[in-house]
């Protein structure tokens, strides 16, 4: 139990075009989703913290209106990123919080989609 | 949120166990800590988390010190497997739940 998708796992994009991540909870609902972003040999850095049915809440310094957040159900999430650029190049994880979870704080990870700018 | 300290790197034979430890110091009576991996290229996975007393699973058992203020985690017959980055994360409360990673202990179980 507990599988989180992603897809892509990987894509290639020209630079100044949108890419669209999905993320999917199989086998729970998720009230909460979390996007990552993970360069070489970095640890994970919280991108944004995704409700459904409502504004996902970004961290200082990302920003909102080059990462588009929708979560429009308790089992999918998505992430566009607009304009890519090269330096917008990175390893991005979603995670899923089961609703049933109450207090802790167990995550469950996608796979990841590695997405190149060229 | 209680800040981390786990080493950067370590090494175990394949069969034996692996302690993996982390120092929590300033934990707060409200905090869980929590473990989770990352194999090369994939997402993180959880693996185990603790408030106060030890825990097991069919993945590693959690040894948490009687001050809270350290942590062990045990893989208790290390496969080539689990070699992997190992996190170890404390976390309070709040309604968004976030985790926040560090840099974690780079495990690399040796043949």
């Amino acid at each position: 139990g507990a599988v989180v998708s992603q897809h892509p796992s990987w894509v290639i994009c020209k630079s100044g075009t949108s890419v669209k991540i999905e993320c999917r909870s199989l086998d729970f609902q998720a009230t909460t989703m979390f996007w990552y972003r993970q360069f070489p040999k970095q640890s994970l850095m919280l991108m944004a913290t995704s409700n459904e049915g409502s504004k996902a809440t970004y961290e200082q310094g990302v920003e909102k209106d080059k990462f588009l957040i929708n979560h429009a159900s308790l089992t999918l999430s998505t992430l566009t990123v607009t304009s890519a650029h090269p330096e917008d190049s990175s390893f991005y994880i979603c995670s899923a919080r089961d609703r049933r979870a109450g207090a802790t704080y167990e995550q469950y990870f996608g796979p990841g989609t590695r997405l190149t700018v060229t | 949120d209680a800040k981390t300290t786990q080493p950067p790197s370590m090494d175990c034979a394949e069969g034996r166990a692996a302690n993996l430890p982390c120092n929590h110091s300033t934990i707060s009576g409200n905090e869980y800590v929590y473990w989770y991996r990352q194999i090369h290229s994939q997402g993180p996975q959880y693996i185990i988390h603790g408030l106060k007393n030890n825990e097991t699973n069919e993945m590693a058992s959690l040894i948490i010190t009687e001050d809270r203020k350290s942590s062990t985690l045990i893989l208790p017959h290390a496969t080539l497997r689990d070699t992997a980055v190992y996190y170890c994360i404390v976390n309070s409360g709040g309604s968004n739940y976030k985790l926040t990673f560090g840099k974690g202990t780079l495990l690399t179980v040796n043949p």
